[in-house]
């Protein structure tokens, strides 16, 4: 059962673009929103992460936009670079629980 | 952030054998740890949470007789794949868990093939 739904499943962004990736949820006792980034034969490390009380956070490049009434979370990575070619995951947890996951976004950066 | 670490990084094995990998938290002390599998361009497939002392909890439709899972200390976990047989071949990652800030940190992963 798909609880965190993650769109698109690949993106191709060109080098210093915006890559833009969407996750939308239904339970509303997540209070957690995870982002984390895998590159190909490794394990997902974590990006950014966003509680739903804010409605954004920035780390560098890395932006997450939060709409609780929606139910919509979102991944922005400014002026991207080849780099940030990778897997990314979003991600939601109801306080200790463990991590339901998206199904994951391959993003490809072109120079 | 914290570093987990898995061994061995990758394995290969005969049909009808058992592989363990191991799952060590290096920097922090994890009551919990988790164990997914990977296949290929999909995502992280939870198989079963471990909690050190007691006995893991598996998500349905995984056979708790064939993933042995043992979390004997805070820093330990070790997933048993027995009597392998090529479908289980796939990549494991596991993570441990920040008592403290509830934070997941994952491990490099397992790439199983079984032959």
């Amino acid at each position: 059962q798909q609880q965190v739904k993650q769109s698109p499943q690949s993106l191709i962004v060109q080098k210093g673009g915006i890559s833009i990736i969407n996750c939308a949820y239904e339970n509303t006792a997540f209070d957690y929103f995870p982002w984390y980034q895998q590159f190909p034969g490794k394990g997902p490390a974590l990006l950014i992460a966003i509680r739903p009380d804010v409605s954004e956070k920035k780390e560098g490049r890395f932006t997450i936009s939060f709409n609780k009434s929606a139910k919509q979370f979102s991944l922005h990575i400014m002026d991207s670079q080849p780099g940030d070619s990778a897997t990314y995951f979003c991600a939601a947890r109801v306080g200790s629980d463990d991590m339901r996951f998206g199904a994951g976004t391959r993003l490809t950066v072109k120079p | 952030g914290a570093v987990v670490s898995q061994h061995p990084s990758w394995v290969i094995c005969k049909s009808g054998t058992s592989v363990k990998i191991e799952c060590r938290s290096l920097d922090f002390q994890a009551t919990t740890m988790f164990w997914y599998r990977q296949f290929p361009k999909q995502s992280l497939m939870l198989m079963a949470t471990s909690n050190e002392g007691s006995k893991a909890t598996y998500e349905q439709g995984v056979e708790k007789d064939k993933f042995l899972i043992n979390h004997a200390s805070l820093t330990l976990s070790t997933l048993t794949v027995t009597s392998a047989h090529p479908e289980d071949s796939s990549f494991y990652i596991c993570s441990a868990r920040d008592p403290e800030l509830y934070e997941q940190y994952f491990g490099p992963g397992t790439r199983l093939t079984v032959t």
